[in-house]
């Protein structure tokens, strides 16, 4: 049972454009929700994250956006920069902070130069 | 410089061998994690530990083995029970309040 579904497997978006990433969960329970970032054979890097008490949460170039009632989340890179190349995984867990998150699948994210 | 380190890399193993991969952090963090990756799917959680001395199962902790007998150290051994151990694997730490750092991951092969 997918708990966390990131629907797109692969997205690809000119370079200076907003890219969004989507993720969908069916646990209602989860209340703290994480974008990680991952370059091939490396460990996934922290992006940013939002708890269910927000609807938006901003860094820098980086936004995410939470709809509790649809139970959806998304990520906007404006704008994106060739170096934003690389798989997205949303997270969720059902405490602020640490311990037992669950993740997407992941969605590859290439810039056109 | 404060990190995790995964060691080795790039690892195989033979049929029925036992194997332990390494994770090491110097961040002073109380909560490690160990997670699997396969082409095409999430991380998925393995087992974790919150304190020194303890640890939990995660969602896939079959043929899969664990300690923590020191903080900065959360080795796991992929025992010759797991029937598909060819993945990439993840060690994670924490501190409350703040996100899940990664190390770079290991890479296990069957030969």
């Amino acid at each position: 049972d997918q708990q966390v579904k990131q629907n797109s497997p692969s997205l690809s978006v000119q370079e200076g454009r907003i890219s969004i990433l989507n993720c969908d969960y069916t646990n209602s329970m989860f209340d703290y929700f994480l974008w990680y970032k991952k370059y091939p054979a490396e460990g996934p890097t922290f992006l940013i994250s939002i708890s269910s008490i927000k609807d938006k949460n901003e860094d820098g170039r980086f936004t995410v956006f939470l709809n509790k009632s649809a139970k959806h989340l998304s990520l906007h890179i404006v704008p994106s920069q060739p170096g934003d190349s690389a798989v997205y995984f949303c997270a969720a867990n059902k405490g602020f902070g640490n311990e037992k998150l669950t993740f997407g699948t992941g969605t590859r994210l290439t810039i056109i130069p | 410089d404060g990190g995790i380190t995964q060691s080795p890399k790039y690892l195989f193993r033979k049929e029925g061998q036992n194997v332990t991969l390494s994770c090491e952090q110097n961040l002073n963090h109380d909560a490690m994690y160990w997670y699997r990756q396969d082409p095409g799917q999430g991380l998925r959680l393995i087992y974790y530990s919150q304190i020194v001395n303890d640890f939990q199962k995660g969602d896939i902790a079959e043929g899969y083995s664990v300690s923590r007998e020191k903080k900065e150290s959360f080795p796991l051994t992929v025992t010759s029970a797991q029937k598909n151990p060819t993945a990439f694997y993840l060690c994670a730490s924490s501190i409350r309040l703040e996100a899940q750092h990664f190390g770079d991951g290991t890479r296990l092969s069957i030969l």
